[in-house]
Order: C-alpha cells, then structure tokens, then sequence
C-alpha cells in the first residue's frame, strides 16, 4: 500500500498570502496519478486537482499542483478567505486501489 | 448528484448497510464508477471499495473480509454491506461517482459525492 504523509498537519496563514502544501509518497508514483481535495467543515471533500496539475471544474486558478516521483505540492496563490479548510491528496497510481493522505489544515492566522 | 441513506446507528457485531441513489446519471454507464468513503469524527479520508458497471468490485484490503458492495439497476442504486461492526466503524460515510476526470487512463478520482450519512456504533 502507497502510504501519503501531509505536512505540515496545520498551516496558519492570513488571506492574500500563498500556501504551500506538501505531499509525500512512500514510493514513487507516476505524477499523472495524484489528486488534491478541499474539504470545508460539516461539507464533502470536493476535488481541486487531478493528474497532479489539472484543475478539475471550475476550480479557480489560484489553486495549482505540481510535483514528480515521491513529491507533490498544492500551492494556492493568494488566500482567499473561503480557502481556509482541510487539504486532502490521494494516489491512484494503484487504481482501482487508491489511499489518501491524512490531511493538512489550512487556519487563518 | 447522489444521496446516501441508512440507520445512523449500528449495534456491535452487526451489519452495516448503506445505499447510495443517483440522480443525473445512470449507475449502468460505462463512462462512472462508484464508491464508498468513510471518514471518522475528526479524522481523515479512508477509501472503502469501488464497483464498476460490469460489476466488478474493489476493496481496501484492510476491510475486504467484511465489505461487500452491489448495484441495483432497477432503482439506479449502489449499496455498501459491513459485517461485524465495532465502535472503530463509527464515521461518516460518504458515496461518490468516480470517473468524470481521468488521467492516463485511469480515473480514480471523485467529482462528486453525497452529503454523508454519519453512522454510531455504540462501544
């Protein structure tokens, strides 16, 4: 099983600054195969990125991904307010068998 | 997109059962696949199992002993089973449509999921 570690396990950050989230695989996986989810309190996840660098539906283009091997990132430019929530990845390197990653929060400061 | 529904408690050792109606889609497609996620309180996203329109299923092997998901074409509905439950499967459960963004062929990803049906299982 592609274990995913997610660091930090909170970020605290004041709109209009960038985030970065990371993204750790505990073996390579091909870069097409990792995707971010956002998940606001008491809501379902709702996917932001897949093939690690496409922004699914609507997805505004602050949001962007980007990494290769072992490695991934989700940056997020310029904080809006509405973006402080839980951030998800998960592998689908193993599809059908995927796993997700525990999370980061994402905290206003 | 789809909706979740079922008994939101659970004794110990009993089973689980959960269904999933979809609207706007029809659970015999080709184009989708469907699954389950659960997410206990507080904590993050575990992947239950996944079901094909040919009715191929896929479990997380840390949970295959107990799973079994199926389709009910007539009502355009999927279903999770979980056998012999403990207070460990307390967590919100959550369906989804896998399929609308692949990338290399596969398409593992989930655009669209239900609101969540949150299930107790009193320890």
């Amino acid at each position: 099983e592609i274990v995913l570690t997610q660091s930090p396990g909170t970020l605290s950050l004041s709109p209009g600054e960038r985030a970065t989230l990371s993204c750790r695989a505990s073996q390579s996986i091909s870069s097409i195969y990792l995707a971010w989810y956002q998940q606001k309190l008491g809501q379902a996840p709702r996917l932001l990125i897949y093939g690690a660098s496409s922004r699914a539906t609507g997805i505004p283009d602050r949001f962007s991904g980007s990494g290769s091997g072992t490695d991934f990132t989700l940056t997020i430019s310029r904080l809006e307010p509405e973006d402080f929530a839980v951030y998800y990845c998960q592998q689908y390197d193993t599809s059908p068998y995927v796993t997700f990653g525990q999370g980061t929060k994402l905290d206003i400061k | 997109h789809l909706q979740e529904s079922g008994p939101g408690l659970v004794k110990p050792s009993e089973t689980l059962s959960l269904t999933c109606t979809v609207f706007t889609a029809s659970i015999t497609s080709g184009s989708y696949q469907w699954g389950w996620i659960r997410q206990p309180p507080g904590k993050g996203l575990e992947w239950i199992g996944t079901i094909y329109n040919t009715g191929n299923t896929y479990y997380n092997p840390s949970l295959k002993r107990r799973i079994t998901i199926s389709v009910d074409t007539s009502k355009n509905q999927f279903s999770l089973k979980l056998s012999s439950v403990t207070a460990a499967d307390t967590a919100m459960y959550y369906c989804a449509r896998l399929g609308d963004f692949c990338s290399g062929g596969r398409c593992s990803t989930m655009a669209y999921w239900g609101q969540g049906t949150l299930v107790t299982v009193p320890s």
